[in-house]
């Protein structure tokens, strides 16, 4: 058990709606990554938060956002979705936003029908 | 985006030292070598970081060569527990970028 954890675990949806995954890092941890994980591809970085403000960006979609609340925990929201956002979305955290080891979550599965 | 290179698949036996290796030419000096694996679709574990000096934890062992154009990460007594995917990053800690891992399978 990493620390962190991420609601919901599974997650079933139409085309063209909207849903939020959320994740709580681990105590004491200012950093919050998201990555996503299709069966054809590997895990993509997405986003990184820093004590509430984005920090980096990777391979996200416009349709795609996030942002870290006061409390630290962190939600993506996905909006018009897509078949091909059907995949596992994982959460990470670290301590600092520096050279820090990142820890998972245990991933939210997104199923859109 | 992936700045490493790593076998696709390697079997080991249970008991014995499972050594998987990575490539990756292109590291820069303060990059570091992160293994991470994954079982089924859980969430990735960390294992083992470095720099540029072999590491050992109660995990694994990494060892970076000289030149630190390639590492091996050492698991000394594989389990059937330590089936799972492994993936070899390297990071200057603004991104982590997973290549396609290698799939260790311990048989019994």
């Amino acid at each position: 058990d990493s620390g962190v954890t991420q609601t919901p675990k599974h997650l079933i949806t139409a085309t063209g709606q909207r849903v939020t995954l959320r994740c709580s890092p681990r105590s004491g941890d200012l950093s919050v990554y998201w990555y996503q994980q299709s069966l054809d591809q590997g895990l993509q970085f997405l986003i990184q938060y820093y004590n509430g403000e984005e920090r980096a960006k990777g391979n996200i979609l416009e349709r795609f956002s996030a942002q870290q609340f006061p409390d630290l925990h962190s939600e993506l929201n996905l909006s018009s979705l897509e078949l091909g956002d059907s995949a596992l979305y994982f959460c990470a955290s670290s301590v600092e936003a520096g050279r820090e080891t990142q820890y998972f979550g245990p991933g939210t599965r997104l199923l859109v029908l | 985006d992936a700045k490493t290179t790593q076998p696709p698949s390697m079997d080991c036996a249970e008991g014995r030292a499972a050594n998987l290796p990575c490539n990756h030419s292109t590291i820069s000096g303060n990059e570091y070598v992160y293994w991470y694996r994954q079982i089924h679709s859980q969430g990735p574990q960390y294992i083992i970081h470095g720099l540029k000096n072999n590491e050992t934890n109660e995990m694994a062992s990494l060892i970076i060569t000289e030149d630190r154009k390639s590492s091996t990460l050492i698991l000394p007594h594989a389990t059937l527990r330590d089936t799972a995917v492994y993936y070899c990053i390297v990071t200057d800690f603004n991104k982590f970028y997973f290549g396609s891992g290698t799939k260790l399978n311990v048989k019994p």
